[in-house]
């Protein structure tokens, strides 16, 4: 079973709009990732954030996490068509050696 | 370097027959987890496999199995295919395990007829 769960499941914006996804999680994490996935495509991993981290930047992309509410969020600054894909959040636990992915969150660039 | 590479890209087999997917890793990395993406269930977890040993395993049956090469390369196979196993499978490395990130290869869809 999954564990974490994006929201909202489907997101349509404008290009250079802000896009924010959100994320749950259940149990204890080590860390938290996101990748996103083009149509039927692999897995491309954006950022990753350590349990003991609150927030993360890397160029457009602006990942925060509050453990104590289990919950992540990912921004997507000035969306460019580019961005169109389904975005995962997936929650590592080094113990387990496996991440869990959510369900995602389906983006979609309108021009 | 080389990324993820997965083999065949895609695959139509029958009901009953077996299937073998093939996934090699960024050179280096030790670690391989297989996933199966289907639209109704989203990825699900297979198995990892770390230095050729199977680390873990999801809640798949015993059809599916798989191992690891001396050379980090790993297999897949699903014996008995059914209808329900048609999905993506996507194959992820990674150097040292979750507490980095993974980098996927483009995939294996198979189609089960």
């Amino acid at each position: 079973s999954q564990q974490g769960e994006e929201d909202p499941q489907a997101l349509s914006i404008q290009e250079g709009e802000n896009a924010t996804m959100n994320c749950s999680y259940k149990t204890s994490i080590n860390n938290l990732q996101w990748y996103r996935q083009n149509s039927g495509r692999g897995l491309v991993h954006l950022i990753l954030i350590r349990s003991n981290e609150r927030e993360k930047h890397s160029g457009r992309l602006r990942v925060t996490l509050d453990t104590s509410k289990k919950s992540s969020s990912l921004l997507i600054t000035a969306s460019r068509a580019a961005d169109t894909a389904s975005y995962f959040c997936a929650d590592g636990d080094g113990r387990a050696s496996k991440i869990i992915f959510g369900s995602g969150t389906r983006l979609s660039i309108r021009p | 370097k080389a990324g993820v590479t997965q083999t065949p890209r895609y695959l139509i087999k029958t009901r009953g027959q077996q299937v073998t997917l093939s996934c090699s890793p960024i050179s280096g990395h030790r670690s391989v987890s297989w996933y199966q993406q289907t639209p109704g269930q989203g990825l699900q977890f297979l198995f990892e496999y770390f230095s050729e040993t199977q680390r873990n395993k999801g809640n798949f049956p015993g059809r599916f199995s798989g191992r690891q090469f001396s050379n980090s390369r790993s297999e897949m196979n699903v014996s008995t295919l059914e209808l329900g196993d048609s999905a993506l499978y996507l194959c992820a490395s990674s150097s040292l395990g979750t507490d980095y990130g993974y980098t996927f290869g483009s995939g294996t869809r198979l189609t089960v007829v």
